[in-house]
């Protein structure tokens, strides 16, 4: 199965500041099937990316995903504080589905 | 308004089996998979399985082939995830997920989860 490697760990930033999150896939991700969701404490994961770079209706504009093969970036142009949380990757190109760790965007 | 109201929390023992419940509405029930995926505490999510409400058909994350039988009933919009022979590691919070209008294994609706503690 393909293994996603997130980094870094945890961010701190500042709101305002952009956010910039690594997704690194063990093997290539088939048709760039990767989504990226973003979980809260208490609450289940909130898709946020499709497709590497597609974004669901309603998510704001300042998500952007990009990448291809084994690398794909998540990016948060300005951070608002409802926008500290944990971002998880996912790829769906080939069975099982799999999951990286995460990523912690902290309040610096 | 979409949602999927998942059976409240359980408490097993080892060995024993559960059977929890995701009602889905405000979408038509069989148009888009199902999925399961769980996440134990500390740990990542782990895709367990998905079922095709409209065909009934299932297919199993390999470490859970044995285990695992998922099933729906459309008449009711609901689905349901039967875990057999459990054991304490299968502690875990269990989401339901929607999949992909086209089929592709992402989700775009979760339930809040069913939090499932097995223990003596």
């Amino acid at each position: 199965e393909i293994v996603l490697t997130q980094s870094p760990g945890t961010l701190s930033l500042s709101p305002g500041e952009r956010a910039t999150l690594s997704c690194r896939a063990s093997q290539s991700v088939s048709s760039n099937y990767l989504a990226w969701y973003q979980q809260k404490p208490g609450q289940a994961p909130r898709l946020l990316i499709y497709g590497a770079s597609s974004r669901p209706t309603g998510i704001p504009d300042r998500f952007s995903g990009s990448g291809s093969g084994t690398d794909f970036t998540l990016s948060i142009s300005r951070l608002e504080p409802e926008d500290f949380a944990v971002y998880l990757c996912q790829q769906y190109g080939s069975s099982p589905p799999t999951f990286g760790q995460g990523t912690e965007v902290e309040v610096k | 308004q979409v949602l999927l109201v998942q059976s409240g929390a359980e408490v097993k023992m080892p060995g024993a089996s559960v059977k929890l419940s995701c009602r889905a509405s405000g979408y038509t029930f069989t148009s888009n998979y199902l999925h399961w995926v769980r996440q134990a505490s500390g740990q990542g999510l782990e895709w367990m399985g998905t079922i095709n409400p409209s065909a009934g058909t299932t297919r199993y994350a390999q470490k859970f082939q044995d285990r695992v039988t998922m099933t729906r009933d459309t008449s009711a919009s609901a689905a349901y995830m039967e875990m057999s022979s459990l054991r304490p590691e299968d502690t875990a919070l269990y989401y339901c997920a929607r999949g992909s209008k086209w089929g592709y294994y992402y989700f775009d609706v979760w339930g809040k989860g069913t939090t499932v503690i097995v223990s003596s």
